[in-house]
């Protein structure tokens, strides 16, 4: 357990359909991450919430909408989704301290299928 | 480019030690990091090591840093079949926040 939990960790949705992933860290940290996993690919940084800021946002298409309601919970809201979403992603958190910062600690994933 | 570079694929016999090398771009990188991840499982810290150092030694595992060649390796010893999984090196890039650059991945296969 590396105090970052994911729900839901399997997911199969059609292409019409609207879900949302969920995670929640309970280490304190003020930082939290969604990365993209594919076959064959490094992981891919998607969103960074800094204090509950979004700092960065890697160009990602518009049916993924993350949410930050506080420092301990991040959600990543997904619609009408393309097959090659299919992946598995994953949520990280961090301490920000200053200009520098602590090592992340990554939740499970959910497994994402898009049929 | 912010390419961190890892061979794809090692296997190794139970007992032996095992070897993973990385090598990455970004020399003002501060912190170099060791991931694991098990089928189906997230990304585990095994351990890090700060760009100061040239070595670091955590029970089974050893990291070596060569910052000249920007070269990380991680040495694990007496390997066990419980440490088959795939391996990640990540550099972080210097951008107010912790953006961690990984590698694609090294699967280690651990026969008995």
């Amino acid at each position: 357990e590396t105090g970052v939990t994911q729900t839901p960790r399997h997911l199969v949705m059609g292409m019409t359909n609207k879900k949302s992933l969920k995670c929640e860290q309970h280490l304190g940290h003020n930082a939290m991450y969604w990365y993209k996993q594919s076959a064959k690919k490094p992981l891919e940084l998607m969103f960074v919430y800094s204090l509950e800021e979004r700092v960065e946002n890697n160009s990602v298409p518009s049916r993924f909408s993350p949410e930050c309601p506080n420092s301990s919970h991040l959600f990543l809201h997904l619609h009408t989704l393309q097959p090659e979403d299919s992946a598995l992603y994953l949520c990280a958190s961090s301490q920000v301290r200053g200009p520098s910062t602590d090592t992340q600690y990554f939740g499970p994933g959910t497994r994402l299928t898009v049929l | 480019g912010e390419d961190v570079e890892q061979s794809l694929f090692l296997s190794v016999r139970e007992g032996d030690s095992s070897v993973i090398n990385c090598t990455y771009t970004d020399s003002s990188s501060t912190y170099l990091y060791w991931y694991k991840q098990e089928p189906g499982a997230g990304l585990q810290l095994l351990t890090y090591i700060f760009s100061n150092m040239d070595m670091k030694q955590d029970q089974r595992l050893t990291v070596l840093l060569n910052k000249k060649d920007k070269h990380l390796s991680l040495r694990i010893a007496d390997t066990q079949t419980g440490d088959s999984a795939i391996y990640f090196c990540a550099e972080t890039l210097n951008t107010g926040f912790q953006k961690l650059v990984f590698g694609t991945g090294t699967r280690l296969l651990v026969s008995p």
